[in-house]
């Protein structure tokens, strides 16, 4: 199983909304990433989790919040966000000892009214 | 973070090849060199890397110069679903946790 899985796929909130993201991941991998992507952009890292210990943040706001609760799953919870923060949500997964590719998940399309 | 620079975009011809060129003068002696590509409305996904020498697989060539300041990305026959952003990327150091940053990438146009 090579798979990410993000769920939801489409998500519309409200900016007083509470949402999360999901994914999860079955490979074994302790590197997890959350990338940000608007349209026409590439993506943009935001957090990257090593051994479910949040290793770097990109200076990302605070109503971005990452969770790790174990080594298959990566959570984003959102927590009022503006409507510039609609974008594509991709998680990815990385087996952390050895140089080998990341795989992505479909991502998250994230509209935020 | 050491850069990388591609071309806007490109075309190219069903089952011609395609050469797609990644400057990354900056670049250390610890730097691998991946390639990913993400098609209309997917996730990324991992076409293939490497560090000084040319690497095949079933997907595509990587041609690495001697001085490793740039890379060659080659699909030998493109077909219409080989059309996507092709992004160069410098793999970071273990410290950073092999951190993934996108530059803008190549935008390749594929006409039947």
């Amino acid at each position: 199983d090579t798979e990410v899985t993000q769920t939801p796929k489409h998500l519309v909130m409200g900016m007083t909304n509470k949402k999360s993201l999901k994914c999860e991941q079955h490979m074994g991998h302790r590197a997890m990433y959350w990338y940000k992507q608007k349209a026409k952009k590439p993506p943009e890292l935001m957090f990257v989790y090593s051994y479910e210990k949040l290793s770097i943040n990109e200076s990302v706001p605070s109503r971005f919040s990452p969770e790790c609760p174990n080594s298959s799953l990566l959570n984003l919870h959102l927590h009022a966000l503006q409507p510039e923060d609609s974008a594509l949500y991709l998680c990815a997964s990385r087996n952390r000892a050895k140089n080998t590719e990341a795989f992505f998940g479909q991502g998250t399309r994230l509209t935020v009214v | 973070d050491a850069k990388t620079t591609q071309p806007n975009s490109m075309e190219s011809n069903e089952e011609e090849p395609v050469h797609l060129p990644c400057n990354h003068s900056t670049i250390s002696g610890t730097d691998y060199i991946h390639w990913y590509r993400q098609l209309p409305s997917q996730g990324p996904e991992y076409v293939i890397h490497g560090l000084t020498s040319n690497v095949n697989n079933r997907m595509a060539s990587l041609a690495i110069a001697e001085d490793r300041k740039s890379s060659t990305l080659i699909l030998h026959r493109a077909t219409l679903r080989d059309a996507a952003v092709y992004y160069c990327i410098l793999r970071g150091l273990p410290i950073n946790d092999y951190k993934l940053s996108f530059g803008a990438g190549t935008t390749v146009t594929v006409r039947a």
